[in-house]
């Protein structure tokens, strides 16, 4: 069964930094890219980043663009997203998502599985 | 502003069909068969039911179809269950604009 476990969530101020993870198992991570997504407050679903099986691309949605990074541990199965810069509209509940491909832009854009999420919450 | 439109909110009773539409552009959902719908319940991961407009991941039920016409994708629900109480979004790959991939704000729906 696959699973994926968001850590990190937290209550930071704005211009503070911030690290997330994404423990995944139950497949074989090396082999499927990967992306993060957001939810702010009673909002709707906002793709962030992706990242290829191999980490030699990424992409960013351009309102993190220049301040969030996507990374992955390919030995230890985790992903990350260091997010610099923060800001109050960054507030949301971050998801982890894993593509049915190993490379998100030649794939077909969907997740077929996604984690529970982390809040991070970004205020003074 | 999400950049697929759907409706805030639909209901429907037990056994009933509903229809949740999902309107994107020439640039999005109307020049790409890729279309995915997600269910989320709150407090869970939101769960893969349609991908690439119509087809069905294994396990998910019949019950859920999905289509397209012109810039608007659609997702159908027939014999409404309780459990299909829940929140369902759209997405669609996109070749304009800030991102390539671009969801619906979500629809509400409310089995009476």
């Amino acid at each position: 069964e696959v699973q994926l476990l968001e850590s990190g969530g937290d209550l930071v101020q704005p211009g503070g930094s911030l690290r997330l993870s994404c423990a995944a198992s139950g497949f074989s991570f090396s082999t499927y890219a990967m992306s993060w997504v957001r939810q702010a407050p009673g909002k709707g679903l906002e793709w962030v980043s992706a990242i290829s099986a191999s980490a030699h691309r990424t992409d960013y949605a351009d309102s993190v663009k220049g301040r969030f990074t996507t990374s992955r541990d390919n030995s230890k199965n985790t992903l990350y997203l260091q997010m610099n810069s923060l800001r109050v509209e960054d507030t949301a509940v971050y998801y982890c998502a894993k593509d049915s491909y190993y490379d998100f832009w030649s794939g077909s854009y969907y997740f077929d599985s996604w984690g529970q999420g982390a809040l991070v919450t970004v205020s003074s | 502003q999400s950049a697929l439109t759907q409706p805030a909110s639909v209901s429907g009773s037990p056994g009933q069909s509903i229809t949740i539409s999902c309107t994107g552009t020439s640039s999005d959902v109307g020049s790409y068969s890729l279309v995915s719908w997600y269910q989320h319940h709150p407090g869970k991961a939101p769960k893969l039911i349609i991908y690439e407009v119509t087809k069905r991941p294994s396990g998910v039920s019949d019950r859920f179809s999905g289509s397209k016409s012109g810039n608007t994708a659609s997702l159908t629900i027939s014999g409404l269950q309780a459990d299909d109480e829940s929140a369902y979004y759209c997405s669609s790959y996109a070749n304009a604009g800030d991102n390539i991939l671009v969801f619906g704000g979500g629809t509400k729906l409310t089995v009476l």
